[in-house]
């Protein structure tokens, strides 16, 4: 059974400019969380999707952005990239969210330059 | 609203030696607690999961932990460290009905020859 795939693994951007992830959940799995991982802050929830629908969102402003599509890959898009945005972004899939544990990808990570 | 604190960021063992992760929670409600296991430029692997089945908790690779709701703590633990052990670890807690996983800080274990 294949795991969590994240698109890219690696990306550099410049400030400014605007970028897409990409993750592909466990076959069967509905819910699709992201979070952020930084040595300073940590892993921070972004969102979660289940069904192509937002459920929960966390305390990020609003370039960083989501949706999932109906065969419940998700993507993740932040515009106007900042310097702060550099993370390592981990997407996280699991059968229905709640009562479930969560599996996760290896991680995109982005430089901003 | 859950929290997490783990209890150093660096515990450093000997091979063979007992290794103790640390781990204390804050839940309003009856909480799910999971472990995750990070290696270098990886993704976070779940070394074992609480839900109120069973108070201790075996995971994969030898390790365990044990929910003692008085001291609402579930510290990770395994007998014997072996060197392949040293990676990041993470604590984190879900609430009942929530999607969102909150993780601790981590701890950096570090395995001595």
């Amino acid at each position: 059974k294949a795991g969590v795939t994240q698109t890219p693994r690696y990306l550099i951007k410049t400030r400014g400019q605007q970028v897409t992830l990409s993750c592909s959940p466990i076959s069967g799995h509905r819910s699709v969380s992201w979070y952020q991982q930084t040595p300073g802050q940590g892993l921070q929830f972004l969102f979660e999707y289940f069904s192509e629908t937002q459920r929960n969102k966390g305390n990020f402003p609003g370039r960083f952005s989501g949706r999932q599509f109906s065969n419940s890959r998700s993507e993740m898009n932040v515009s106007t990239l900042e310097l702060g945005d550099s993370a390592l972004y981990l997407c996280a899939s699991s059968l229905d969210g709640v009562n479930t544990e969560a599996f996760f990808g290896q991680g995109t990570r982005l430089t901003v330059v | 609203a859950q929290s997490v604190t783990q209890l150093g960021s660096h515990v450093s063992v000997s091979e063979g030696a007992l290794v103790l992760l640390r781990c204390n929670y804050s839940s309003s409600v009856p909480p799910y607690l999971f472990w995750y296991v990070q290696y270098p430029n990886q993704g976070l692997q779940l070394l074992l999961k609480y839900t109120s089945a069973a108070t201790l908790v075996k995971g994969i690779n030898g390790f365990e932990a044990e929910f003692k709701k008085s001291e609402t703590s579930f510290h990770l633990t395994k007998p014997s460290a072996h060197m392949s052990d040293a990676a990041e670890y993470f604590c984190a807690v879900r609430g009942s009905g929530s999607e969102k996983l909150v993780f601790g800080k981590g701890t950096k274990l570090t395995v001595n020859p």
